[in-house]
């Protein structure tokens, strides 16, 4: 069935170093993608989104990359900073649904000052 | 802020109760959608409106829950007689017409719900 998932659970990071958070997903004729961050007590927010007629879009700070072939995305931080510490979803468009999200477990990213 | 509103952030009830939810979405949004997120997972999607047409349920909708959006504006979920295993974070979002259904849905910051 269709099923989003992140590679890692945790991600552990410098101050100003580089973040890479990692998605695979399983229906390849999924069309859409959301990355969206969550702090503690809030509710999802909106990061960057990819169109799959794309492979790499940028945003500030933000760059998302789409691989069709092998069916993965990946959400790139520059310069992370203590603000980006929460927990980062990845979500895919339902096959055949008119707007459903389907959403991954998340990714807790840590940033060491 | 205009954003997605949600009251109550809490909610703490007894198994067996009643309990309702309500969302005011984004004012130009006329897509609703409803989702559930427990500790440590993504949320899940419940039930999603085009103005006040109820679209699309999962089957995690039971008969227990019921959403409704009568003038296609703000949203009310109710869970009658509760279980325990309601307890989590009822999540609502929107997103804005468009020629495509490739947009963004806008979360609100959540009611949590705690059934004792």
């Amino acid at each position: 069935g269709e099923s989003v998932g992140l590679h890692l659970p945790t991600l552990s990071v410098q101050e100003g170093d580089n973040s890479i958070i990692n998605c695979a997903y399983s229906n390849s004729a999924s069309d859409y993608f959301i990355w969206y961050k969550q702090e503690s007590g809030k509710g999802p927010q909106f990061i960057i989104d990819i169109r799959s007629n794309m492979d790499k879009r940028q945003g500030q700070r933000v760059t998302v990359l789409l691989n069709k072939t092998v069916k993965h995305l990946s959400l790139q931080i520059a310069a992370t900073q203590p603000g980006d510490s929460a927990v980062y979803f990845c979500a895919e468009k339902g096959w055949g649904s008119q707007g459903n999200l389907i959403f991954g477990k998340g990714t807790k990213l840590s940033v060491k000052p | 802020d205009t954003g997605v509103s949600q009251d109550p952030r809490h909610k703490i009830t007894k198994r067996g109760q009643n309990v309702t939810f309500r969302c005011d979405p984004i004012s130009e949004h006329n897509r609703l959608y409803w989702y559930r997120q427990t500790l440590g997972q993504g949320p899940e999607f419940l039930t999603y409106f085009q103005n006040e047409a109820q679209l699309e349920k999962s089957r995690l909708l039971s008969d227990r829950f019921s959403a409704e959006r009568p003038k296609g504006s703000f949203s009310t979920l109710e869970i009658q007689r509760t279980e325990q295993g309601d307890s989590a974070m009822y999540l609502c979002a929107s997103s804005p017409t468009g020629s495509s259904y490739n947009s963004p849905l806008h979360f609100g910051n959540g009611t949590r719900l705690t059934v004792t």
